[in-house]
């Protein structure tokens, strides 16, 4: 299964909305997780099961979608959420999107 | 509190074999998925194999036939043997544990492997 991720990249500030689309090639049952990755660390599981918050992740952070469309939304930028976003579906073999860089504008 | 410790990365000539360890302390191992996800330099994630609870393993198509992933459990120790390695192989390794569902929340903090002659 194929995930589409769009932007690839964004510039933001501090305070925007910021929203990224991951979009499968066939449905995943919602199967469908979202990680934060910084420069040279492990990703950091946020969301899963494409809507449930994380336990300890900010409620700035919300997942929705269905079937075959996802968004991850992050209502305020904060300074520590510019970062790389990747989505993942766990429905079949695992595979990742290619990435959202999230930039300082 | 939760480790996943990645060792046994480093250099190696194209053709030429690792074997990555990951020790993992902090949570029930023996019921626990476990994953091996890579990230070559400046690249993406890439999910590369998964071991289930029952024994059942699954492998990303490029490394099927040549990496094998198993467990100790008890050693509460995850292995990735890695035979016939490609430049394309070289990535940092992260082992991970995979929740159906719940997808992949705790993971290590990575280990090198290069393949280059």
């Amino acid at each position: 299964i194929q995930l589409t991720q769009s932007p690839s990249s964004l510039s933001a500030s501090v305070g925007d909305r910021v929203t990224i689309t991951c979009r499968a090639s066939q449905g995943i049952n919602n199967y469908l997780a979202w990680y934060q990755q910084n420069p040279g660390k492990a990703p950091k599981l946020l969301i899963y099961a494409a809507s449930t918050l994380q336990s300890g992740v900010p409620s700035r952070f919300s997942g929705s979608g269905s079937g075959t469309d996802f968004t991850l939304t992050i209502s305020s930028l904060q300074p520590e959420d510019f970062a790389t976003y990747y989505c993942q579906q766990l429905n079949s073999y695992p595979s990742f999107g290619g990435g959202t860089k999230v930039e300082i504008k | 509190e939760v480790q996943l410790l990645e060792s046994g990365g480093g250099l190696v000539q194209p053709g030429g074999s690792l074997r990555l360890s990951c020790a993992a302390s902090g949570f029930t191992f023996t019921t626990s998925a476990m994953s091996w996800v890579r990230q070559a330099p400046g690249k993406g994630l890439e999910w590369v194999s998964t071991l289930t609870t029952d024994g059942t393993t699954y492998y990303e198509d490029s490394v099927k036939g040549r990496f094998t992933i198993s467990r100790d459990n008890s050693k509460n120790t995850l292995y990735l043997q890695m035979n016939s390695l490609r430049a394309e192989d070289t990535a940092v390794y992260y082992c991970a544990r995979t929740v159906p569902v719940g997808g992949t929340d705790f993971w290590g903090q990575g280990t090198l492997v290069t393949v280059s002659s």
